[in-house]
């Protein structure tokens, strides 16, 4: 059974410290790969995309990808308390099917 | 641009009682679109998904069914809720192709009682 593996956390983490967020999946042939920011009792919203091996940048949030060890992470630098949320890690594994993890909540401290 | 609508955004029903949650999506056409549940502090099981009107696929076996009537709206039904239906119902929709990101709508509460 295909799988997204993720620490349900929580995470805590001071204000203005990075924030890294872990995933890991079991089918080697996914090509997609999804962050989603989670609110408590709000539906998640689509944060990050990666599809190539590497790191991808899009503000303070950096998407980083390592297919041969299944590997996905997310960065979140000078993390503030409004990043406080749960952040869902999904693969696309062919096809129409996304695979979500269970989500790791992240605490950031002011 | 895209929106997606869900509602209602809150629902108390008895064990028993038949189920009718409705989305639809506007800015986009032949859409893919999903519908998830998500129960507490869980992740997201997907139940529905539909390429076209009327093609709808099955991935977990209960008491609820899914039909798109047109291009663009999505229905989750039961004719009749069990407790165990209670959670967080999300409807989403993608591009056609498979690889692209899922939107989520607002949700549906959903408590059987």
């Amino acid at each position: 059974q295909k799988e997204v593996e993720q620490n349900s956390g929580p995470l805590s983490v001071p204000e203005g410290a990075i924030a890294s967020l872990n995933c890991t999946y079991s089918d080697r042939g996914s090509q997609s790969f999804f962050w989603y920011r989670q609110y408590s009792g709000k539906s998640p919203e689509l944060i990050m995309f990666i599809y190539s091996n590497g790191d991808k940048e899009d503000g303070r949030f950096t998407a980083q990808l390592n297919k041969a060890s299944q590997y996905v992470s997310l960065l979140i630098r000078d993390s503030q308390p409004s990043d406080s949320a749960t952040y869902l890690c999904a693969v696309n594994t062919g096809g129409f099917k996304t695979i979500f993890g269970a989500g790791t909540r992240l605490f950031v401290k002011a | 641009s895209q929106t997606i609508h869900q509602w209602p955004a809150t629902l108390v029903q008895p064990v028993g009682s038949p189920l009718s949650l409705e989305c639809t999506v506007e800015g986009t056409s032949n859409p893919n679109l999903y519908w998830y549940r998500q129960a507490a502090g869980r992740g997201l099981q997907l139940l529905f998904y539909s390429v076209g009107i009327g093609q709808i696929s099955s991935e977990v076996p209960q008491n609820l069914s899914a039909s798109r009537p047109q291009d663009r709206q999505f229905i989750l039904s039961s004719k009749k809720l069990l407790l165990s239906d209670s959670g967080f119902y999300l409807c989403a929709w993608s591009v056609q192709s498979g690889d692209q990101p899922q939107h989520f709508g607002d949700g549906t509460r959903l408590s059987i009682l």
